[in-house]
């Protein structure tokens, strides 16, 4: 079974800032995808990026990357010029490549954007 | 174009209870899903359906049944409410590995 680690229950920025909030996860398949997701107080779940894990290249969406460590098993998002409105719970989700696409989730971690 | 709509959005219930949680998507997904998400923990899978006429156990399948009613209509069931019950709960929908789309979730509370 999959298992998917966010050891950062909370982080702050100030804004305009840079933050990186960390995943890990451990898993025997080669071929699978990861993903970040925001919560914001709305409650609704909103993809922010997603990974192939075939793929070298490290996704990127604006002002969210990923760094991508395949060997390490960890795929931490990186907020550029950190926003009021990136105040959210991320998670972290990873997803096997033949699993019928359900996700496993890590715990989240809460950002707090200050003015 | 709604994408994913679940109802209801909030809801008290008895201990001993019944009742359906009802989920429809209009994006031609094949895949359906139901979470949970308590406090600290994440978001949870209850149960699945892989495509129109399947079901599958998540990792928290107890207390629950669900219903695929056709490509578009997912519904989950909680046929004797249980305060363990008490959590948010996400329908969502995917095509193929593009990543769950959600709905904005229904918070169940179990008296």
């Amino acid at each position: 079974a999959q298992t998917v680690t966010q050891s950062q229950p909370e982080m702050s920025v100030q804004e305009a800032e840079t933050v990186t909030l960390s995943c890990t996860y451990d898993t025997s398949e080669s071929n699978y995808y990861l993903f970040w997701y925001k919560q914001p107080p709305s409650r609704q779940m909103i993809l922010v990026i997603r990974q192939e894990a075939y793929k070298q290249q490290n996704a990127t969406e604006n002002r969210f990357s990923v760094n991508f460590q395949k060997a390490a098993k960890s795929f931490s998002l990186k907020i550029s010029d950190s926003q009021l409105g990136d105040t959210a719970m991320y998670f972290c989700a990873f997803m096997k490549q033949a699993s019928g696409s359900r996700l496993t989730f890590g715990e989240g971690t809460q950002l707090t954007v200050n003015p | 174009n709604a994408g994913v709509t679940q109802t209801p959005k909030f809801q008290v219930l008895k201990t001993g209870q019944s009742m359906t949680l009802q989920c429809a998507q209009d994006m031609n997904h094949n895949s359906m899903y139901w979470y949970r998400q308590d406090p600290g923990m994440g978001l949870r899978l209850i149960y699945y359906s892989a495509s129109e006429g399947t079901t599958d156990k998540g990792e928290v399948p107890n207390g629950y049944n669900v219903s695929r009613l056709n490509k578009r209509e997912f519904s989950l069931r909680l046929e004797s409410a249980a305060p363990s019950q008490t959590s948010v709960y996400f329908c969502a929908s995917s095509y193929w590995t593009e990543g769950n789309s959600f709905g904005s979730g229904t918070r169940l509370t179990v008296v």
